[in-house]
């Protein structure tokens, strides 16, 4: 089955202590993204890819970073995560040789909580 | 600025009553593509529909219809026939020529009524 695969769902951590959210796509998509999720304001994308070792700040990138070190995978990282990262993160990934109006494949989601 | 405008933060409607969504959008470039989701309350984003700035014709699947008018830069998502399984939060989001990124709207939430 073609799908994005967030792990894990729910992440309750404390102030300052590092993380890793793992996302996985098998569908050879080349384009990768984050995006945080917070009532009122949307999705805002964090960080994407457009291919292997090809990574770019999307509009809210501080205090985040991630890596593509192969297609499939795209981790995002939390160094020291601060209660204002408290948020729903969604991994998501799109072909681009199909065009633009391909739509966003987006894994399950991650409910992270930072106390 | 918003780049994506979705005014109702909530609606209710009947089951088997239509409903519309209102999404306004912001940009210069001639050539982009507009996207509806639904986020059940378990979280998932699932696509819904999309219309090509191009596109001459109002984009449908299904029960979803987008009332597309360029002029007004506005896409409307309507859904026909509501369903008890219709209630969940609807984002509208836009992509812009020459870059994958899906800008969002606030978002909308919907409860259909039986």
């Amino acid at each position: 089955e073609a799908q994005v695969t967030q792990n894990p769902r729910y992440l309750i951590t404390v102030t300052g202590k590092k993380l890793t959210v793992t996302c996985s796509q098998n569908m050879n998509h080349e384009y990768m993204s984050w995006y945080r999720q917070d009532p009122g304001l949307g999705l805002r994308q964090i960080y994407y890819s457009m291919n292997v070792e090809v990574t770019d700040k999307g509009d809210v990138p501080e205090g985040y970073k991630v890596s593509r070190k192969e297609k499939r995978n795209f981790p995002l990282i939390l160094e020291s995560p601060s209660p204002n990262q408290t948020s729903l993160y969604f991994c998501a990934s799109s072909p681009i040789k199909t065009g633009p109006n391909s739509p966003l494949h987006f894994g399950n989601g991650t409910r992270l909580t930072v106390t | 600025a918003q780049k994506i405008t979705q005014t109702q933060p909530g609606m209710f409607v009947q089951e088997k009553e239509a409903v519309t969504l209102d999404c306004t959008y912001d940009t210069s470039d001639q050539s982009y593509g507009l996207f509806w989701y639904k986020q059940p309350s378990s979280g998932e984003m699932i696509f819904l529909i999309y219309q090509g700035s191009y596109d001459e014709q109002n984009a449908t699947e299904g029960r979803y219809s987008l009332n597309f008018q360029k002029a007004r830069k506005s896409a409307n998502l309507v859904i026909s026939a509501s369903q008890l399984g219709d209630s969940a939060m609807y984002f509208c989001a836009m992509r812009e020529r020459g870059d994958y990124k899906l800008s969002f709207g606030a978002g909308t939430t919907v409860t259909v009524r039986a």
